[in-house]
């Protein structure tokens, strides 16, 4: 059974900061990953989708990176700015089955 | 474009009563998902529709149950209410030809008292 994991739960970085948010997951056989962002009682917005066949995929200050062997996606954030304060999550696509999640990291950039 | 559209934003209800919640997916989405999320178990599937049809089903009781129309809309119903349902339900659409990309709804945040 795949089983997402997000280390760490909460992160405070001060602005102007580069962070790295960590995913990692059981089992390999995955179609994609999918980064997302949530702020305080939204809904998800996608940030980065990569395709199984990809190691990387960057969008402005975003940078996420897949390892598929080791079971392991990165999230980098460049010089955080207060706006990127929010939860990241990560999820993995499977053949049949509905994109599993991690429980997040909640992100905290200070001024 | 407009974005996935959920309907109502907050509502309170008893135990024992049963809600009904509405998605509208983005414009040419036929796929809709279902998930609840709530601080302890983080996002959890309930079902996938496909053309009207249940594609995938998660693990929660026949409390919860949903349909989707023609128009590609979806409904989703949960029945005889427990303090435990109250959670944030999030809807997402899906575009035809990529595996797992989600647009996800503002959700619907039901709270049971």
């Amino acid at each position: 059974k795949q089983e997402v994991t997000q280390i760490p739960a909460a992160l405070s970085v001060p602005e102007g900061e580069n962070l790295v948010l960590n995913c990692s997951f059981t089992d390999s056989a995955i179609y994609n990953l999918q980064w997302f962002r949530q702020d305080p009682g939204k809904g998800l917005t996608s940030l980065l989708l990569i395709q199984s066949s990809q190691r990387e995929q960057t969008s402005g200050r975003l940078n996420a990176s897949l390892d598929k062997s080791s079971g392991r996606s990165t999230l980098y954030i460049a010089a955080s700015q207060p706006g990127d304060s929010a939860t990241y999550l990560c999820a993995v696509n499977q053949a049949g089955t509905a994109l599993i999640f991690g429980k997040g990291t909640t992100l905290s950039v200070s001024s | 474009k407009a974005g996935v559209t959920q309907t109502p934003r907050y509502l309170i209800k008893t135990r024992g009563q049963q809600v009904t919640l509405s998605c509208s997916p983005i414009s040419g989405h036929r796929s809709v998902s279902w998930y609840q999320q709530t601080p302890g178990q983080g996002l959890q599937f309930l079902f996938e529709y496909f053309s009207e049809t249940q594609r995938n089903k998660g693990n929660f009781p026949g409390r919860f149950s949903g349909r989707q129309f023609s128009n590609s809309r979806s409904e989703m119903n949960v029945s005889t209410l427990e303090l435990g349902d109250s959670a944030l339900y999030l809807c997402a659409s899906s575009p035809p030809g990529v595996t797992g990309e989600l647009f996800f709804g503002e959700g619907s945040r039901l709270t049971v008292l």
